[in-house]
C-alpha cells in the first residue's frame, strides 16, 4: 500500500530564508511519480513541481527544489528565498505509473513566512 | 489553457438530500479523481476512474458514489448527505502511464451540509 507522511503539521521562516518541508513515503511500485503542491488560503491547488522515481538529477523550478532521496524514500522540497507570498498549505503527493495510477496526498505542512 | 471545473465553488444541502458533485475535464484525460480535504487530514481519496465506466473506491468511499460515462465527466453522488459530509471537495485529473507528471485540480467546491 502506498504512504504518503509529512511529519510537520506547521513551520515558520524568515523572510528571504531557505526552508525545507519534509516529505517520506512507502511503496512497492517499481516506478512512480512525486508532487508537491501549493495550496493558499484561495484553497486552489498550484502545482510546483515534479520529480520522476527514475529521474537521474533532483527537480528544480525557480525557488523550488525537490531533495529526492530513494533509498531513504524521501522527497523533501526546498523554498529558497523565501517570500511573504509563500505563506500557504504545502502538499506531497506520490502516483505510481504503472496500472491505476492513483495519486494519494500527504496531509500537509502549513508554511508561515515571517517578515 | 487546461481547464478542469467543478459544478459549484459553495453548496448547502439539507441532511438526507441526494447531492451531485460534477466535475469536468478538457483535457482527454484517462483519470479522474474525487478528494475530500478536512483540517489535519489532507487529501483523503473517494473515488476514482481511469476510464469512462470504470471506477475503483478510494480511501474513504463511504456513502458515496460515483458516475463517469463519459470521458470528460465525472460525478460524485451523496446518496443521503449527512453532516459529516460537510467538507471540501476537490476533483483532480491526471494523464496515464509514464506521462503523468501533472495533476490539475478544479477549484473546489465547498459543501455544507445542514
Amino acid at each position: 500500500a502506498q504512504k504518503i507522511t509529512q511529519t510537520q503539521p506547521g513551520m515558520f521562516v524568515q523572510e528571504k530564508e531557505a526552508v525545507t518541508l519534509d516529505c517520506t513515503y512507502d511503496t512497492s511500485d517499481p516506478s512512480y511519480g512525486l508532487f508537491w503542491y501549493k495550496q493558499p488560503s484561495s484553497g486552489e491547488m498550484i502545482f510546483l513541481i515534479y520529480q520522476g522515481s527514475y529521474d537521474q538529477q533532483n527537480a528544480t523550478e525557480g525557488r523550488y527544489s525537490l531533495n529526492f532521496q530513494k533509498a531513504r524514500k524521501s522527497a523533501n522540497l526546498v523554498i529558497s528565498a523565501s517570500q511573504l507570498g509563500d505563506s500557504a498549505m504545502y502538499f506531497c503527493a506520490m502516483s505510481p505509473q504503472t496500472g491505476a495510477n492513483n495519486l494519494f496526498f500527504g496531509t500537509g505542512t502549513r508554511l508561515t513566512v515571517i517578515p | 489553457d487546461v481547464k478542469v471545473t467543478q459544478s459549484s465553488r459553495y453548496l448547502v444541502k439539507r441532511t438526507g438530500e441526494k447531492v451531485f458533485l460534477e466535475c469536468v475535464q478538457d483535457m482527454d484525460h484517462e483519470n479522474m479523481f474525487w478528494y475530500r480535504q478536512d483540517p489535519g487530514l489532507g487529501l483523503r481519496l473517494i473515488y476514482f476512474s481511469y476510464d469512462v465506466k470504470m471506477k475503483e473506491k478510494g480511501d474513504i468511499p463511504e456513502g458515496y458514489s460515483v458516475s463517469r460515462e463519459k470521458k470528460e465527466r465525472f460525478s460524485l453522488i451523496l446518496e443521503s448527505a449527512s453532516t459529516n459530509q460537510t467538507s471540501m471537495y476537490l476533483c483532480a485529473t491526471t494523464t496515464g502511464g509514464s506521462g503523468n507528471t501533472e495533476a490539475f485540480f478544479g477549484q473546489g467546491t465547498r459543501l455544507t451540509v445542514v
